[in-house]
């Protein structure tokens, strides 16, 4: 079954500092993966997401995952973060079997931004 | 904004009762999908439609059912209400790329 994990409930980084929330991915055929973020009291927003090509995505908000086949990793990056990123970060894939056609989530991540 | 609505934005209901929840997806877009959203479970795949018809089905209870019209809005019925449905309920809508499209969701207290 196609599913994606996120090891860390929680995530501190400073304001400035690169940020780095992991995620990793089990998938039988071509990966189809996203990031979403969701705000307090909203829905969640779609990031970005790889489907082939460059291993490097770049998404909204300055923020990059990188696909790592060998690692069957997807983290999602930020060179320099801040506070406003503060925020529920979700790993999802793809998972189109049949007639299914659905998005499969990770528990989330919560990114805390410190000042 | 996503372009997805829900209405209401919030539900205060007692145990037992029956609530229905709406959405409308983006202009276009076929696919409508139901998730759950509490803080014990996480966000929980319900259901989807495709142009009217269910497609997948997750964790989605035997109380609760859903539909979805011929102008592409759906609602998600919830029935014989416990404590442990209040929960946030989201809609998303998706075209051809699979990109999700969330609403702002429907906070349902069952009190």
């Amino acid at each position: 079954a196609q599913s994606v994990a996120q090891p860390e409930d929680q995530v501190n980084v400073a304001e400035g500092n690169p940020l780095t929330v992991k995620c990793t991915y089990s998938v039988s055929g071509n990966p189809y993966l996203f990031w979403y973020v969701q705000y307090p009291n909203r829905g969640l927003q779609f990031l970005l997401k790889y489907i082939t090509g460059d291993n490097l995505v770049k998404g909204s908000y300055g923020f990059e995952a990188e696909f790592n086949k060998s690692q069957t990793s997807f983290h999602l990056k930020k060179p320099s973060a801040l506070v406003s990123d503060s925020a529920l970060y979700f790993c999802a894939v793809r998972d189109m079997r049949g007639r299914d056609d659905k998005i499969i989530f990770g528990k989330g991540t919560r990114l805390h931004i410190l000042p | 904004d996503s372009g997805v609505t829900q209405t209401p934005k919030h539900l205060i209901t007692a145990t037992g009762q029956r609530v229905t929840l709406r959405c409308s997806p983006r202009s276009g877009d076929l696919s409508v999908y139901w998730y759950q959203q509490s803080l014990d479970q996480g966000l929980q795949f319900l259901i989807q439609y495709y142009n009217g018809e269910e497609r997948a089905k997750g964790n989605i209870l035997e109380r609760f059912s859903a539909q979805q019209f011929p102008d592409l809005h759906s609602e998600l019925n919830l029935s014989s209400l416990e404590l442990g449905d209040s929960a946030l309920y989201f809609c998303a809508s998706s075209d051809t790329r699979g990109e999700q499209y969330f609403g702002p969701g429907t906070r349902l207290t069952v009190t």
